[in-house]
């Protein structure tokens, strides 16, 4: 079964915090990892992919963890504009598809 | 500025009728996507095309139809078949070379039923 799982939230957090949202996904052959970002009631837009050393941009960092299977997302010093929901995809291997996460609603408070 | 296009941003349906919903990409990308979104869940595929006339069922192709006649095109078909087509549609694409596969979206279509 095609499935990547994430706490739906809300995260409330004030502004300033660092917050930190895990994703699991069921194929243990899968190759590649993105979180996305979706405002309300917009497209997703790719925020990064996420590669097996780990990686960062600016404020974010994105962590592999292929022996249990997740993905985590880490975002320091939060900004109102972060308010978003935070979707996990994941590949199935062996066609193009992408399984997408229900993703995780974050809410920065001022 | 390249990119993908859907139109209409917003329709309505009525019962019985079939409504197509458009879209189109000038990223010279060889794949494209149909997905639905419903409230508080993640996207689901309902059909995929890796190239011109060719395209596989996803996960909830009952009550839809595609066509791929050209490579900039992937129009979607919701049937009166399809009971419960109110949710929020998203085209996305992606470049078959591109190894990690990153899908870009369109800005979707809202359907709803009258």
């Amino acid at each position: 079964r095609k499935e990547v799982e994430q706490d739906p939230g809300p995260f409330n957090v004030p502004e300033g915090a660092t917050v930190a949202f895990n994703c699991t996904y069921s194929n243990s052959a899968s190759q590649s990892f993105f979180w996305y970002r979706q405002d309300c009631r917009k497209e997703p837009k790719l925020l990064m992919s996420v590669y097996s050393s780990g990686n960062e941009d600016g404020r974010f960092t994105a962590q592999l963890n292929r022996a249990s299977q997740y993905i985590s997302l880490l975002i320091r010093d939060s900004k109102l504009s972060d308010s978003a929901t935070y979707l996990c995809v994941v590949n199935w291997p062996g066609n193009y598809q992408l399984i997408w996460g229900a993703g995780t609603k974050l809410i920065i408070k001022p | 500025d390249g990119g993908i296009t859907q139109s209409p941003k917003y329709l309505f349906r009525k019962e019985g009728q079939n409504v197509t919903l458009s879209c189109e990409q000038n990223l010279n990308h060889d794949a494209m996507y149909w997905y639905r979104q419903d409230p508080g869940q993640g996207l689901r595929l309902i059909y995929y095309s890796q190239i011109v006339n060719d395209f596989q069922k996803g996960d909830i192709a009952e009550g839809y139809s595609v066509s791929r006649e050209k490579k900039e095109s992937f129009p979607l078909t919701v049937t009166s078949a399809q009971k419960n087509p109110t949710a929020f549609y998203l085209c996305a694409s992606t470049n078959r070379g591109d190894l990690e596969n990153i899908q870009y979206f369109g800005a979707g279509t809202r359907l709803s039923v009258l």
